[in-house]
């Protein structure tokens, strides 16, 4: 079956870039996404990148794909203390019919001054 | 910025009793919902609804679950009878089918606690 992972913790000093890492095993991934979670909030959807994509930039965010590695990153430059969360990486295969998401098992961001 | 939201967001019960979780999906969104996240673990998908049925669900999904939309507004999740092990936090989402791509919008979540 499908599976997501990420590490666990992060740690990185403000105004330092951060790297999320993420990989996965259905090559059959039409979507991959970028979920945030602050603490006693639900799940941000902060960006997302379809699988013919290899890189999408949102303002501070930077998406790579490598499609044949199955390996999946977010960047984020300038990293503030307000990005600190969890970030899940999650996959999807049935966009058009409802969309299955499978996540990844979340990574601790943890910004220092 | 339309939202998605849950009540209760933190829900005691006693073992073997029924809980019913509640949702409030973005408006003109048509596809809905359930996931759950036991604590330390991955978020897992529950179940999906649309049209006035389950279109999928997973095996976590038993005949102690069910979902409904009772009214043109709320979409709940029926635990009928809960065990120690459906504590978790319980994420509702929606989405809008037919875009480019679907995606999930979720609410704040609601903790179940069973006793």
């Amino acid at each position: 079956g499908e599976d997501v992972e990420q590490s666990l913790f992060l740690s990185v000093r403000e105004g330092d870039s951060s790297v999320i890492n993420c990989t996965y095993t259905d090559s059959s991934s039409t979507y991959l996404y970028w979920y945030k979670q602050e603490p006693g909030a639900g799940l941000q959807l902060l960006t997302y990148i379809f699988s013919n994509m290899d890189m999408k930039q949102d303002q501070r965010l930077t998406v790579l794909l490598n499609k044949k590695d199955k390996h999946l990153s977010l960047r984020i430059a300038d990293t503030q203390t307000g990005d600190s969360a969890i970030y899940f990486c999650a996959e999807s295969r049935s966009p058009g019919g409802g969309n299955k998401l499978t996540f990844g098992t979340g990574t601790q961001l943890k910004v220092e001054l | 910025e339309p939202e998605v939201t849950q009540t209760p967001s933190h829900q005691v019960t006693q073992m073997g009793q029924e809980v019913i979780l509640r949702c409030v999906p973005i408006s003109n969104h048509l596809y809905f919902y359930w996931y759950r996240q036991i604590l330390g673990q991955k978020v897992e998908f529950l179940v999906s609804f649309y049209n006035n049925e389950i279109s999928e669900k997973s095996e976590i999904f038993d005949d102690q679950f069910s979902v409904e939309r009772p009214d043109g507004s709320n979409f709940t999740l029926k635990i009928r009878s809960t065990k120690l092990e459906d504590s978790a936090m319980y994420f509702c989402a929606s989405s809008e089918p037919g875009a480019t791509n679907e995606k999930l919008f979720f609410g704040s979540g609601t903790q179940l606690s069973v006793l």
